[in-house]
């Protein structure tokens, strides 16, 4: 079975300042790894996905993952963050073959003038 | 391009009453199907999943219960609701005998008062 964590509940940061959160996942078969964002009160929108390929993955909104697969981590990183990007963000993780998508707890991130 | 449509968006219910959540899928055939619950600082939940008319797997034993009439249509019910059952309710689907990403409703916010 997969399992997800995400390592920081809430991540306060400034407007222009770039920003980490982290994801950590546990699987034993091969996984594909996802990181979705949450606006209030709306559905999940998919940031970037890894698949397979390239470790460094760009998404939307310029945002970007890196695979690590010998620690286990998909680290979503953004440079220069802006008041929009005040959402909460979910790491998820389906194992290749699988039905199934496992989310982590999510981060809520926000970002202050 | 496909679309899927959750309704209704809120929904307020006394305890004991009965629920019908409804998801539809449009511009795909046969897709896989998903329940998720969302409670505060706890993530998403998955709650069922289907992939095919009348097959549906339960995650997690409950009070509720799933169904699938129609190719692109998921229900989720209850005889009689708890207070518990109260969270942010999201329907996803994803694309059959493929992992590639989920794509999410917009939620249905319910409340069991």
């Amino acid at each position: 079975a997969q399992s997800v964590t995400q390592l920081d509940s809430q991540v306060p940061v400034f407007e222009e300042a770039p920003v980490e959160l982290r994801c950590n996942y546990s699987s034993s078969v091969s996984v594909y790894l996802f990181w979705y964002v949450q606006y209030p009160n709306q559905g999940l929108q998919l940031l970037l996905k890894y698949l397979s390929g390239s470790t460094l993955v760009k998404g939307i909104n310029g945002f970007e993952a890196e695979f690590n697969k010998s620690q286990t981590s998909f680290h979503l990183r953004k440079p220069s963050v802006h008041i929009s990007d005040t959402a909460e963000y979910f790491c998820a993780v389906s194992n290749t073959g699988g039905f199934k998508t496992i989310f982590g707890a999510g981060t809520r991130l926000f970002v202050k003038a | 391009s496909q679309t899927i449509h959750q309704w209704p968006a809120t929904l307020v219910q006394p305890v004991g009453s009965p629920l019908s959540l409804e998801c539809t899928v449009e511009g795909t055939s046969n897709p896989n199907l998903y329940w998720y619950r969302q409670a505060a600082g706890r993530g998403l939940q998955l709650l069922f999943y289907s992939v095919g008319i009348g097959q549906i797997s339960s995650e997690v034993p409950q009070n509720l219960s799933a169904s699938r009439p129609q190719d692109r249509q998921f229900i989720l019910s209850s005889k009689k609701l708890l207070l518990s059952d109260s969270g942010f309710y999201l329907c996803a689907w994803r694309g059959a005998g493929v992992n590639t990403e989920a794509f999410f409703g917009q939620g249905t916010r319910l409340t069991v008062v």
